[in-house]
């Protein structure tokens, strides 16, 4: 059974300070991986989602990197803003479909 | 651009009633899927279907129920409330195409007393 974890659960850190959130997974042969931003009584808006067969994905600020092999996969945000205080929560995807699997989310707080 | 659209936001439940929450998305997706998440925990699929007339269980089913009679919606039904129910529950859409971009309601934040 897939595990997906997210350490640490809360994070605190200085307006422009680059943020770098850790996700693990326990079993490698999944099918992709996605990392979502959710904001306090919303849904989860997509982020970044990067193929089993690619090592990174970038989008503006924020650059995702995936390494199969050692299960791990790294969200750097550069220059963080207030506006990036939320939760941030990675998932798997499994083979069939887009069933995902998350993590527990790390918390974010960017401070003015 | 509505997108994934789920009704109601909000409800409170008594322990045995039973309610549907709506889930309806207007963008041609084949998959849709439902999610719960717990306070300060990830989400965890109950269900999801690939296509209308097809569903199947995820992680958490027990005390769920779900239907896809159209490829637009695709309500969760609560038999017999109870209080390990309470919990934000997520209404998801994708392309047909694993690989693709998942889309997310609002969520309904569901209690049970």
């Amino acid at each position: 059974k897939q595990e997906v974890t997210q350490i640490p659960a809360a994070l605190s850190v200085p307006e422009g300070e680059n943020l770098v959130l850790n996700c693990s997974f326990t079993d490698s042969a999944i099918y992709n991986l996605q990392w979502f931003r959710q904001d306090p009584g919303k849904g989860l808006t997509s982020l970044l989602l990067i193929q089993s067969s690619q090592r990174e994905q970038t989008s503006g600020r924020l650059n995702a990197s995936l390494d199969k092999s050692s299960g791990r996969s790294t969200l750097y945000i550069a220059a963080s803003q207030p506006g990036d205080s939320a939760t941030y929560l990675c998932a798997v995807g499994a083979a069939a479909g887009n069933k995902l699997t998350f993590g527990g989310g790390t918390r974010v707080l960017v401070k003015p | 651009n509505a997108g994934v659209t789920q009704t109601p936001k909000f409800r409170i439940l008594k322990i045995g009633q039973s309610m549907t929450l709506q889930c309806t998305q207007d963008m041609n997706h084949n998959y849709m899927y439902w999610y719960r998440q717990d306070p300060g925990m990830g989400l965890k699929l109950i269900y999801y279907s690939v296509g209308a007339g097809i569903t199947d269980k995820g992680e958490v089913p027990n005390g769920y129920n779900v239907s896809r009679s159209t490829t637009e919606d695709f309500p969760l039904r609560l038999e017999l409330a109870a209080p390990s129910q309470t919990s934000v529950y997520f209404c998801a859409s994708s392309p047909l195409s694993a690989g693709n971009t998942i889309y997310f309601g609002e969520g309904s934040w569901l209690t049970v007393v």
